[in-house]
């Protein structure tokens, strides 16, 4: 089983929509957790942490159940600049593993 | 905020030689960095773990001989790419924990796309 799997995707929406990406991780010492996004040929970003009470960023809402070893990143009303791959980030003992990412493609 | 750099941005080389990547840490010390490999529509796969003044520690499959790393200060990382392979054309990243301290993130160079030919 990998260490962090995400849904396969690629995610197509409408602008305005409201879509959700899952994560789920093997390893349940994982300490801290996050998501990035990452555009065509360029490096990943630091999108938010993910915290087991919520956190919210604007249109981003992310969430982290520790007893389900599943993180969820929710993006409201989808903007076309949305588009990318939003990577789910875990951090094991100082190393840091990457799901394979979810591709998203805001359509017009 | 922070920055990582990395050099250089792409290269292309021969079957058979050398080639360096550098990542520097500008305003911030990086303890550890990480040095990932990312193959076209996959995601970035952790290479080895880079430690200011020790060895570094590889994931299982990554040649040490092959892909060495060295980092000799706070600042600065670098990977060779030794005796480099049409396989080995990849991009290259890495990343070092810190300097997005709020978000207790890291923060990734701006990689280096490899074409060996």
């Amino acid at each position: 089983r990998k260490e962090v799997e995400q849904d396969p995707g690629p995610f197509n929406v409408p602008e305005g929509a409201t879509v959700a990406f899952n994560c789920t991780y093997s390893n349940s010492a994982s300490q801290s957790f996050f998501w990035y996004r990452q555009d065509c040929r360029k490096e990943p970003k630091l999108l938010m942490s993910v915290y087991s009470s919520g956190n919210e960023d604007g249109r981003f809402t992310a969430q982290l159940n520790r007893a389900s070893q599943y993180i969820s990143l929710l993006i409201r009303d989808s903007k076309l600049s949305d588009s990318a791959t939003y990577l789910c980030v875990v951090n094991i003992y100082d190393k840091v593993i990457f799901g394979p990412g979810t591709s998203l493609s805001v359509i017009p | 905020g922070a920055v990582v750099s990395q050099h250089p941005s792409w290269v292309i080389c021969k079957s058979g030689t050398s080639v360096k990547i550098e990542c520097r840490s500008l305003d911030f010390q990086a303890t550890t960095m990480f040095w990932y490999r990312q193959f076209p529509k996959q995601s970035l796969m952790l290479m080895a773990t880079s430690n200011e003044g020790s060895k570094a520690t590889y994931e299982q499959g990554v040649e040490k001989d092959k892909f060495l790393i060295n980092h000799a200060s706070l600042t600065l990382s670098t990977l060779t790419v030794t005796s480099a392979h049409p396989e080995d054309s990849s991009f290259y990243i890495c990343s070092a924990r810190g300097g997005v301290s709020r978000q207790n993130g890291y923060t990734f160079g701006s990689g280096t796309r490899l074409t060996v030919v």
